[in-house]
């Protein structure tokens, strides 16, 4: 199984602000995912991070307000930018199952306060 | 409709007894189901998957396929209050470069 760290773990942040959250996975991977799961709520994805090219935004979700990274096969970075209190949330990084059982791990999470 | 949805919570059982989550989703093409567990603070973790139609045990969680009826349901035997936590289901279609849907999630409380 892939173990996943985020920092930070949590944050609290002023309106306009921005945000960069990291993922570090101790296995060599090909695809990231980036999740919010707002209070109450079920997860949502925000984009797909491949190595070596652009981010895949989900529908409602744009390059300007989170910018994602992904210099190598074991990192990436998720940016949420000129951050508003509707930003407030638990940001997971994911990773699917490299035996291609079509399950994820997910990381602790980063969870934002936006004032 | 949504893709996936799951009954309505919370669901609360007694210590001992049987609890029942359901989930029907609306893709006939999906392939792959997945059962989360996310405690209170906590990320999602894996505690079942499931592929074809039948049951799958696994210690005191049973999975239920029945892809004709597009259910997938988990079962959990001597409820435990450590079992208290928000269940989420998740489908695949095993092609959409690994996406996985996942419904609003059960919360399930074990009562001592």
């Amino acid at each position: 199984s892939a173990v996943i760290s985020q920092k930070p773990s949590r944050d609290i942040c002023q309106r306009g602000t921005s945000l960069t959250i990291q993922c570090q996975v101790d296995s060599q991977v090909t695809m990231m995912f980036w999740y919010r799961q707002q209070p109450g709520q079920s997860l949502t994805l925000i984009a797909t991070a491949n190595q070596g090219s652009e981010a895949t935004y989900e529908s409602g979700f744009v390059i300007d307000k989170f910018p994602i990274s992904r210099p190598n096969l074991t990192f990436s970075t998720l940016t949420v930018s000129n951050m508003s209190p509707e930003d407030s949330s638990i940001y997971l990084c994911s990773v699917e199952d490299e035996n291609g059982q079509g399950f994820w791990f997910f990381g602790p999470g980063t969870r934002l306060t936006v004032l | 409709q949504k893709e996936v949805e799951q009954n309505s919570g919370p669901l609360s059982v007694p210590e001992g007894a049987i609890a029942s989550l359901n989930c029907t989703y609306s893709d006939r093409v999906s392939q792959s189901f997945f059962w989360y567990r996310q405690y209170s603070g906590k990320s999602p973790e894996l505690i079942m998957s499931i592929y074809s139609n039948g049951d799958k045990e696994d210690g005191r969680f049973t999975a239920q396929l029945n892809k004709a009826s597009q259910y997938v349901s988990l079962l959990i035997r001597d409820s435990q209050p450590s079992d208290s936590a928000t269940y989420l289901c998740a489908v695949s279609d095993n092609t959409n470069a690994g996406k996985s849907t996942f419904g609003d999630g059960t919360t399930l409380t074990v009562k001592p």
